[in-house]
């Protein structure tokens, strides 16, 4: 597609409940990263793949996050044993790689799927 | 540690009127690139603006320019002939690494601009 997708845009799930969210980057593009924006907070930055291998799992808040690119393209960022704290919504972006200085490799976001844990 | 600070938790502006958003950063980098990215209510967030350390001039999008003084740590957005379609909140980043995508984005708390008609 044009942009970055994600899916489901709403997500409500009970405490405990596992949920799975997916990202469909833009085509082509090897980088992708997830955020997690809390209400009224600039995003936070979670991970980050580069084709299917990840590169960079520092912002995960706890081992209940996982997120995975098995074929280098789209991703799923999976909360297991949901909590009231993981409500918040996810932001995915994707940017090319390797381009020329004028690319300046930007990162472009999807629209989010908003979590809410009741 | 690189940090950045929007201290405009929210302005309104008239419509047709420049509207200057307000953003310093930190970082120890001599390489870094400085976004400005627009949240509407929609959720999704939109590329703006890029300035990268290096560049020598101030970047410009169509009403979009960069107020980048380099030596203040200030990466300011100028928005010209403001549009009520501008309302949305505003996020200023930082991204180590001018020209590499495999650099996580610093965000902001962010500005809500809100433009009256």
């Amino acid at each position: 597609g044009a942009g970055v997708s994600q899916s489901p845009r709403y997500k409500v799930a009970k405490r405990g409940q596992d949920v799975a969210l997916r990202c469909d980057p833009i085509s082509g593009h090897v980088s992708l990263f997830w955020y997690q924006q809390a209400l009224g907070q600039g995003p936070e930055f979670l991970t980050y793949f580069q084709n299917e291998a990840q590169l960079d799992k520092s912002g995960l808040p706890s081992d209940r996050f996982f997120a995975e690119r098995p074929e280098g393209s789209v991703s799923t960022l999976k909360i297991q044993r949901t909590q009231q704290e993981d409500s918040a919504v996810y932001l995915c972006a994707s940017a090319p790689s390797g381009g020329s200085n004028l690319a300046k490799n930007i990162q472009y976001f999807g629209a989010g799927t908003r979590l809410s844990v009741l | 540690a690189q940090k950045i600070t929007q201290t405009q938790p929210g302005m309104f502006v008239q419509e047709k009127e420049a509207v200057t958003l307000d953003c310093t950063y930190d970082t120890s980098d001599q390489s870094y690139g400085l976004f400005w990215y627009k949240q509407p209510s929609s959720g999704e967030m939109i590329f703006l603006i890029y300035q990268g350390s290096y560049d020598e001039q101030n970047a410009t999008e169509g009403r979009y320019s960069l107020n980048f003084q380099k030596a203040r740590k200030s990466a300011n957005l100028v928005i010209s002939a403001s549009q009520l379609g501008d309302s949305a909140m505003y996020f200023c980043a930082m991204r180590e690494r001018a020209y590499s995508s495999a650099s996580k984005i610093i965000f902001g708390s962010g500005t809500r601009l809100s433009i009256r008609p």
